[in-house]
């Protein structure tokens, strides 16, 4: 049964850092891997995905990688502004069929 | 702008009164997926329709109905609500049932169960 682990659960940073979330899970036979954006009370917005086949994808300030060997991936977000600050779910789409399996999430706040 | 709607956007209902939420899309998408979030925890997929076809997944308690009337719009029924049943409800759309296909999420509807 595929698990999909967030770490941090909460960050909390100043404004302008760079930060690495991570995101880790237990079965390697994935289609893909989603970065979503979750702000409080909100639905879910994809930010990034990337194929099983891709080691990395890119979107202005975010960059995301793929180590499908080791089960990881990490999103970075460069220069964060306090706009930032929202929930950021890794998920996991297996092989067969487009069954997300999520993460809980790492809580995100970037201070001004 | 094409989007995937929810309403309403906060529920409330009493323990055990039926109750429905509602989700359109303008995307024209062949898949809808209803999605359960409870605080702080990652959503779960409830069941997802493909055209007409239903499929529901295994764990999904029996209390959690679904409807497809038309390809625009799925509700999601819950029979009989109990307590735990407090959580945020996620709709999404995609194209085909297959990976790779992007999911695109509503903005949810919050249910509180008093």
């Amino acid at each position: 049964k595929q698990e999909v682990t967030q770490i941090p659960a909460a960050l909390s940073v100043p404004e302008g850092e760079n930060l690495v979330l991570n995101c880790s899970f237990t079965d390697s036979a994935i289609y893909n891997l989603q970065w979503f954006r979750q702000d409080p009370g909100k639905g879910l917005t994809s930010l990034l995905l990337i194929q099983s086949s891709q080691r990395e994808q890119t979107s202005g300030r975010l960059n995301a990688s793929l180590d499908k060997s080791s089960g990881r991936s990490t999103l970075y977000i460069a220069a964060s502004q306090p706009g930032d600050s929202a929930t950021y779910l890794c998920a996991v789409s297996p092989i067969y069929g487009n069954k997300l399996v999520f993460g809980a999430g790492t809580i995100l706040r970037v201070k001004s | 702008d094409a989007m995937v709607i929810q309403n309403p956007r906060y529920q409330v209902t009493q323990f055990g009164k039926p109750v429905t939420l509602s989700c359109s899309q303008t995307l024209n998408h062949n898949v809808m997926y209803w999605y359960q979030q409870k605080s702080s925890q990652a959503p779960k997929l409830l069941f997802h329709y493909y055209d007409k076809d239903f499929n529901n997944e295994a764990d999904t308690p029996d209390n959690f109905q679904s409807r497809r009337p038309n390809t625009s719009f799925c509700f999601l029924d819950i029979r009989s609500p109990g307590l735990g049943d407090a959580a945020m409800y996620l709709c999404a759309t995609s194209r085909l049932p297959q990976g790779g296909e992007t999911q695109y999420f509503g903005p949810g509807t919050r249910l509180l169960v008093l």
